[in-house]
């Protein structure tokens, strides 16, 4: 069964630089976009952008743009979501999650547990 | 972009059917038939519910469909359980420099 297993939660201070993960399995990881999504607590789901892992191509939302980077390491089937400067408004959970895109397909059909990230300013 | 709207809550006894609302505009939901539906329970990751305005995934109960009209697609859970109680989001495909918007999401509550 395809699985999305995510690095644990966080607490760090404002400034701090953080780089979450997510692994993952029964599947050909370089060959499906992933996705990240933000979700402050008691929030909607905000999209912030998705990662190929096969070439590395990404996209970011430009609400996110420069404030944090996605990588992906297809040895290891693993992705990536890292900050350099955490802010309080950082404090959310993230989610990763295998997204179905072209092929007139364009959802996340698998989604990891979250990873809570808290920071404190 | 802003999200997709939502009702803020839907509530139902069970065996009844719900229907869940989501509005947006000709640049998403109107323009393209990439709607999705995200089931999320309490202190759980999103689940996967209902694609491509009105597929639905494997093991998914068919209870639960999907439809599309103009700018608003709907998402209408029948015979209402216990279970279905939980946060549900919309989601589409849009043609703006996000390309993928989420709605509001709506709280439903099992009588």
């Amino acid at each position: 069964e395809v699985q999305l297993v995510q690095s644990g939660a966080e607490v760090k201070e404002a400034g701090e630089s953080l780089k979450i993960s997510c692994q993952g399995s029964a599947y050909d990881f370089a060959t499906y976009w992933i996705g990240w999504v933000r979700q402050i607590p008691g929030r909607g789901l905000e999209w912030m952008g998705i990662i190929f892992p096969g070439d590395a191509d990404t996209r970011y939302s430009p609400s996110f743009q420069g404030h944090v980077t996605f990588s992906a390491d297809k040895s290891i089937s693993t992705a990536f979501l890292q900050w350099s400067g955490l802010k309080a408004s950082d404090t959310a959970m993230y989610y990763c999650a295998r997204l179905r895109r072209g092929s007139a397909n364009y959802h996340f059909d698998f989604w990891g547990q979250g990873t809570l990230v808290t920071v404190s300013s | 972009q802003s999200a997709l709207t939502q009702p803020a809550s839907v509530s139902g006894s069970p065996g009844q059917s719900i229907t869940i609302s989501c509005t947006g505009t000709a640049s998403d939901i109107g323009g393209y038939n990439y709607v999705s539906w995200y089931q999320q329970h309490p202190g759980r990751a999103p689940k996967l519910v209902m694609y491509n305005v009105n597929h639905r995934p494997s093991g998914v109960s068919g209870r639960f469909s999907g439809s599309k009209s103009g700018n608003t697609a709907s998402l209408t859970i029948s015979g209402l359980q216990a279970d279905d109680e939980a946060d549900y989001f919309c989601s589409s495909y849009t043609s703006t420099n996000t390309p993928y918007v989420f709605g509001t999401g709506t709280k439903v509550t099992v009588l």
